[in-house]
């Protein structure tokens, strides 16, 4: 079945510093592939997206490239801040799953001052 | 443009109660996915409405029902509550079902069941 791999957390970083949440998934076919961030006490925000091989999602400084050759999506941004300090999902959306978000564990994101 | 709204915020309940929890979808969204989220793990999918229909199912039990209104608003009914329920409970809707639709979640209910 389909399935979405991400790395365990958490993650701790300094202000400034590069970001990198990898992101695998197993899936058939052509899936759809998310970005979501979920701030403490909150619910889930749609931080970007890609709909086919080789599209790069963008949003907030956030990019994410998918790769089917390597079946990734990774989570990137040059310079974080402490107000990014939050939990990231990866989820792939197919048509042999009827569409359902299938998610990834989330990956806790702790920026430092 | 309104969001996903949720209601209520909290709710504390005991063991064997009933609980209904409502969402509406964002204006023009005909799609509604309901998801557990325990604490410190993901969302796992309990079921979708497509246009009023139930549209796709979880791994769990009939206990867990919902409904879809013509105004695609929807609520999720839990029966005889466990303790394992516990858990922050998430509506997302979407513009379609289909392939690519990002979901826009609401900011959820929180259910305590002592």
């Amino acid at each position: 079945g389909n399935s979405v791999t991400q790395m365990e957390g958490p993650v701790t970083l300094s202000e400034e510093a590069f970001l990198t949440i990898n992101c695998t998934y197993t899936a058939t076919g052509y899936p759809s592939l998310f970005w979501y961030v979920q701030y403490p006490g909150e619910g889930l925000q749609l931080l970007l997206k890609a709909t086919k091989a080789d599209d790069k999602g963008s949003n907030k400084g956030f990019e994410a490239t998918y790769r089917k050759e390597t079946t990734s999506f990774h989570l990137e941004k040059g310079s974080v801040q402490v107000s990014d300090s939050a939990v990231y999902f990866c989820a792939l959306s197919s048509s042999d799953s009827n569409y359902q978000l299938i998610w990834g564990a989330g990956t806790k994101l702790i920026i430092k001052p | 443009e309104t969001g996903v709204t949720q209601s209520p915020t909290h709710l504390i309940k005991t063991r064997g109660q009933q609980v209904t929890l409502r969402c509406s979808s964002q204006s023009g969204h005909n799609t509604v996915s309901w998801y557990q989220q325990a604490l410190g793990q993901g969302p796992q999918f309990i079921f979708q409405y497509y246009r009023e229909e139930e549209n796709g199912r979880g791994n769990f039990p009939p206990r867990f029902s919902g409904l879809q209104f013509p105004n695609y608003s929807s609520e999720l009914n839990v029966n005889a509550l466990e303790l394992d329920d516990s858990a922050l409970y998430l509506c997302a809707s979407s513009q379609d079902r289909g392939r690519g639709q990002p979901q826009h979640f609401g900011d959820g209910t929180r259910l305590s069941i002592l």
